[in-house]
């Protein structure tokens, strides 16, 4: 099972907005609504930001969302912040109980 | 509030195997909603999923460490525990567990596990 393919960086100034792609294969991301997107600021663990079915958990800005097409999910980050600045995993089902992480993006706010 | 709290050597020789386990506290492990994770993160690179477990004990691994890897759960002690045979130096990482529910949403601090003689 190979990582999801994400971009090594994206960037924006404050105030903007940013996407955040996860490529995958019809075997994982392109089969099932079954993505999660992950938070994490050095040193710590990562926290959710989306769950799978593009639901928010309680106390997550509204400033993230989520969709998908085909084998890409994506995350955008609305009206970008310096506390959004971290790395961004996404994370899929990939059938017979088996999930896989992104490769990872790395938030930069200008 | 549920808190993950992963525990185990932080040194390990090559060739030798892994131990750790995660404590859970402030919920039952036992809960039929939730499926138990590891996941581990190299220094400077992103995660991979290694597997879950189940309260029953069914297990769901990585196929690329699936021949190494045993996730086994104690719901009599509330934790749950993951062993690596064979270690390299490859499988130096921060080792997480987690509670999955439609995503991880629980953590624990991550547990930095270096692979060296």
């Amino acid at each position: 099972q190979s990582a999801l393919t994400q971009p090594a960086s994206v960037s924006g100034s404050p105030g903007q907005s940013i996407t955040i792609s996860c490529t995958g294969t019809s075997s994982d991301v392109g089969s099932y609504n079954l993505v999660s997107w992950y938070q994490q600021h050095p040193g710590k663990a990562p926290k959710l930001m989306i769950y799978e079915g593009s639901k928010r958990p309680s106390g997550v800005s509204n400033r993230f969302s989520d969709s998908k097409s085909g084998n890409t999910a994506s995350l955008t980050i609305s009206g970008l912040q310096a506390e959004d600045e971290a790395d961004y995993y996404c994370c899929s089902y990939a059938g017979n109980n088996i999930y896989v992480f992104g490769t990872g993006t790395k938030v930069t706010v200008l | 509030q549920l808190q993950l709290q992963e525990s185990g050597p932080g040194l390990v020789k090559p060739s030798e195997t892994l131990s750790l386990t995660c404590i859970v506290s402030g919920g039952s492990i036992s809960s039929s909603t939730y499926y138990w994770g590891w996941i581990r993160q190299p220094p400077g690179e992103g995660l991979e999923w290694i597997g879950n477990v189940y309260y029953t004990g069914s297990t769901y691994y990585n196929p690329s460490l699936k021949s190494r890897v045993t996730i086994s759960v104690d719901t009599s002690k509330d934790q749950f525990s993951l062993k690596l045979t064979s270690v390299t130096a490859a499988d130096t990482a921060v080792y997480y567990c987690a509670r999955r529910e439609e995503g991880y949403y629980y953590w624990g601090q991550g547990t930095l596990v270096t692979v060296s003689s």
